[in-house]
């Protein structure tokens, strides 16, 4: 079946320092999202990205999509507490209608 | 702040009984979701909805049932609890626009435990 898979599992990382978490499908994507979970919170839409080699930025965070469509990363410049949580990307497949498919996430723990 | 609610937040059952879980979006949204996740781990897609009397089953079995026979809600049923239904079951919603974004709003989930 069509899966997406997320690299690292974990990050614990000291404030300031980067992050960055590695997205990638089995299948081309027709586009991607990403999403935020804080601890004991629901999923909280970050961005969509649909082109070929796209760069997006919100302030600190970084989103790609890579040229093929299969793979997607989310960086972190200069990390903060408020950042911790799990993100998720979720991919939708062409022919799937509007279904996503969520990757198996990344989980960031942000140290003082 | 997304118009999405679900009910009850936490539901603590023992084997053997029917459940119901709520949800409900005010946002007249066509497209529904539940989604189930076990803690730190990803959501598996078990129903969706893309209008009134539409319902498919998800990627991942599940032996719930849902209904979807007004836009704003979207109800899930297990008609015999098991302990291995314990997990959060999350609802979402989402527009039907073409071109558009159409990302997902999620309620705020359901934490269910069957004893």
């Amino acid at each position: 079946g069509q899966q997406v898979m997320q690299i690292p599992q974990y990050q614990h990382v000291q404030e300031g320092e980067d992050f960055t978490t590695y997205c990638n499908s089995s299948t081309t994507l027709s586009n991607i999202q990403w999403y935020k979970q804080r601890p004991g919170g629901h999923p909280v839409f970050l961005i969509q990205l649909v082109k070929s080699g796209e760069v997006k930025k919100q302030k600190r965070l970084t989103f790609q999509f890579g040229e093929a469509k299969k793979n997607s990363s989310l960086h972190i410049t200069a990390t903060q507490t408020t950042d911790v949580g799990t993100y998720f990307c979720a991919g939708r497949f062409t022919g799937g209608g509007n279904k996503l498919t969520f990757g198996t996430g990344t989980q960031l723990k942000v140290e003082l | 702040e997304a118009d999405i609610y679900q009910t009850p937040r936490y539901l603590v059952i023992g084997t053997g009984k029917k459940i119901t879980l709520e949800c409900s979006q005010t946002m007249g949204h066509d497209k529904m979701y539940w989604y189930q996740q076990d803690p730190g781990m990803e959501l598996h897609l078990i129903h969706y909805s893309y209008g009134v009397n539409s319902t498919e089953k998800g990627d991942l079995s599940s032996e719930s049932t849902v209904s979807r026979i007004r836009t704003e809600h979207f109800p899930l049923t297990l008609e015999s609890a098991r302990p291995s239904h314990t997990s959060q079951y999350l609802c979402a919603s989402s527009e039907n626009t073409r071109g558009a974004v159409n990302e997902q709003f999620f309620g705020p989930g359901t934490r269910l435990t069957v004893l």
